[in-house]
Parts: structure tokens; C-alpha cells; sequence
């Protein structure tokens, strides 16, 4: 099946730093990308749709300014925490449909994000 | 606005027993329902869909418009099956997926 892959893996930074996480779709295109947020034993949240070629969609109570969202190409979608705080700390999957099936969505491994 | 609903958090159940997930929801066009899964230390995959009325590794999950349920089932469950799964209703134009809160399934020797 197709692949998503995320990097980094885990990362921890300090407060106040800015982080980026990579989605890359290995072996589709993806025109859209969806970045969720999972706390610890809670189901995974959705906070925005990215688009390639245009503005990501945000969800209702996430800010688009702290969470930047690029779709560069049609294989690469970055989330950036900018300015991260202690609250910010959580597990971020990234997911992307492929085309023809838009209803299998395949999904990253996640990236554990640590603010200290 | 949809929502899904999974009322277990956790269900344990034995080796060879029947095990029934409930998954309800609240939608106010036509839903597509999915089960989702994930095992230990692995990434979440697609199990199964509603359209498809398909059966993937023995489970089976029928959707009961007037109960608005989408209840997975299994008639004998193994101990490959522990795992947690989430239920998810996809809307909006860009198809999203909404996931219920997920239910953490033991099978117990």
C-alpha cells in the first residue's frame, strides 16, 4: 500500500523555539494532506487541511498563525510550531489520501513533539 | 456538525469469544463510515469501510441507518486482534475524517 512517512520521529525543544514536521507522501501524490493532534489516550483531533498549491483549511480553535502549514509539492506537506510552549506538547500524525480513493487515507507514523 | 461515538474506552475480552465495538453517530448528510486500527508501536491503518461491506481479518461492521450505528463485530476473537480502534465518519468537501474516542480491545489468553 502506500507509504507517508514523517520526520522527525520525536523532537524536543524550548520554550519559545520553532519546530517543523515533515509529511511526505513515498509513493503518490497527495493534493491534500490532513495534520492531525493526538493527546495522551485521546483520539486523534483534526487541526487542518493542507492543500497544495493553496492555503491550508484550518479547524475551529486552531490558531493558523501557530500552526504554519506549507504544502510545498505534491509529495511534501511541513507543519510548523512556531513559538512552542509546554502545552503544545503532543503527537502530530499527518495523513494523505490517494488519488482515486480519497476515502483511504494513509497515515504518518507521528511525531512526538516535547516543549520543555 | 458530525460526531462519532464510541461509549468503551476498554473491552477485554477472551480468546475465542465474540467481541462487539459500538461505534454511533450523528450526521446530517449520508454517512461513510470507517474502522480504523492501530497496534502497538504501529501507525494507524484503515480495517475496514462501510461501503465495501467487506470482512478484514474476521471483522465485520454493519451500518444501521436508524440506530445510526456502525458497531464492529468479530465472532471469535484472537490475540492479534488487541489493539486500540477508532471509528470514523468522513465529511466536508475536502472528505475529512472525524474519529471517535477509540476503544482499547485486549484479547486475553
Amino acid at each position: 500500500g502506500a507509504v507517508v512517512s514523517q520526520h522527525p520521529s520525536r523532537v524536543i525543544c524550548k520554550s519559545g523555539t520553532s519546530v517543523k514536521i515533515e509529511c511526505r507522501s513515498l509513493d503518490f501524490q497527495a493534493t491534500t494532506m490532513f495534520w492531525y493532534r493526538q493527546f495522551p489516550k485521546q483520539s486523534l483531533m483534526l487541526m487542518a487541511t493542507s492543500n497544495e498549491g493553496s492555503k491550508a483549511t484550518y479547524e475551529q480553535g486552531v490558531e493558523k498563525d501557530k500552526f504554519l502549514i506549507n504544502h510545498a509539492s505534491l509529495t511534501l506537506s511541513t507543519l510548523t510550531v512556531t513559538s512552542a510552549h509546554p502545552e503544545d506538547s503532543s503527537f502530530y500524525i499527518c495523513s494523505a489520501p490517494t488519488s482515486g480513493s480519497s476515502d483511504t487515507q494513509y497515515f504518518g507514523p507521528g511525531t512526538r513533539l516535547t516543549v520543555l | 456538525a458530525q460526531r462519532v461515538t464510541q461509549p468503551e474506552k476498554l473491552l477485554s475480552v477472551f480468546k475465542g469469544a465474540p467481541v462487539e465495538l459500538k461505534c454511533n453517530y450523528s450526521y446530517s448528510g449520508s454517512p461513510e463510515l470507517f474502522w480504523y486500527v492501530q497496534y502497538s508501536r504501529q501507525r494507524l491503518q484503515l480495517l475496514l469501510r462501510h461501503i465495501s461491506r467487506e470482512s478484514i481479518k474476521g471483522f465485520t461492521a454493519d451500518l444501521n441507518k436508524g440506530e445510526t450505528s456502525f458497531h464492529l463485530k468479530k465472532p471469535f476473537a484472537q490475540e492479534e486482534d488487541s489493539a486500540m480502534y477508532y471509528c470514523a465518519l468522513v465529511s466536508g468537501s475536502a472528505r475529512q475524517l472525524t474519529f471517535g474516542s477509540g476503544t482499547q480491545l485486549t484479547v486475553l489468553p
